[in-house]
């Protein structure tokens, strides 16, 4: 069955940086567009990036644009968002998400808590 | 950048009733590129419809999608008590950024 399992979310302070994976199995991960999205505490869904089946394409949210670099690894079959000058406004759940048409699998979550 | 706006922010309603949740986008959404998704506390959002009116696999027929351009609706007939929950649009394809809805909460009266 179609899994994603997500490892890297923790404590940090403001300023730093923090590397978030998704492992994917179940289906050909190389065939499918990915993206991530975050849940600020309380809030609402935030689409934040996208990247294509080969990585050759690669979008990013205003808010994160410039700071977060989203990469994929077809042959270990994971995303990577690597966040650098984190903000306490980048608190949130982050979640990975299989973006066919709409996001049909999503990660567990990992939190991120950005704090001085 | 297309914005959507849904509405009602909070529906009160029974078990039993029909639930109906608008979407409404900026601008116009390319080939239907609209989902609709269900999110329960500490879990993780699920894919109800996709393409404005398809339903994703396992949902049951109760959920159903349409509209075109830029106004949609998520009907939920007959609702059943795990229907209780906060619902979101989004469009994706091919403009970035692929936003959400501010979601529209469901409660049970």
């Amino acid at each position: 069955q179609v899994q994603l399992v997500q490892s890297g979310g923790g404590l940090v302070k403001t300023g730093g940086s923090l590397r978030l994976s998704c492992a994917a199995s179940g289906f050909t991960f190389s065939d499918y567009f990915m993206s991530w999205i975050r849940q600020a505490p309380g809030q609402g869904l935030e689409w934040i990036s996208y990247i294509s089946s080969s990585g050759g394409t690669r979008y990013y949210a205003d808010s994160v644009k410039g700071r977060f670099t989203i990469s994929r690894d077809n042959a270990k079959n994971s995303l990577y968002l690597q966040m650098n000058s984190l903000r306490a406004e980048d608190t949130a759940v982050y979640y990975c998400g299989r973006h066919p048409s709409g996001i049909d699998y999503w990660g567990q979550g990992a939190l991120v808590t950005v704090s001085s | 950048e297309i914005i959507l706006t849904q509405s009602p922010g909070t529906l009160s309603l029974s078990p039993g009733e029909r639930a109906t949740l608008s979407c409404r986008a900026s601008q116009t959404i390319s080939n239907n590129y609209l989902a609709w998704y269900q999110q329960k506390p500490g879990q993780a959002p699920r894919l109800l419809v996709y393409g404005a009116s398809s339903r994703a696999p396992g949902i049951p027929d109760r959920f159903s999608g349409r509209g075109s351009g830029t106004d949609f609706t998520l009907t939920i007939t007959r609702l059943v008590p795990e229907d209780f929950a906060v619902y979101y649009c989004q469009h994706y394809g091919n403009s970035p950024p692929f936003s959400f809805g501010q979601g529209t909460r469901l409660d049970i009266k």
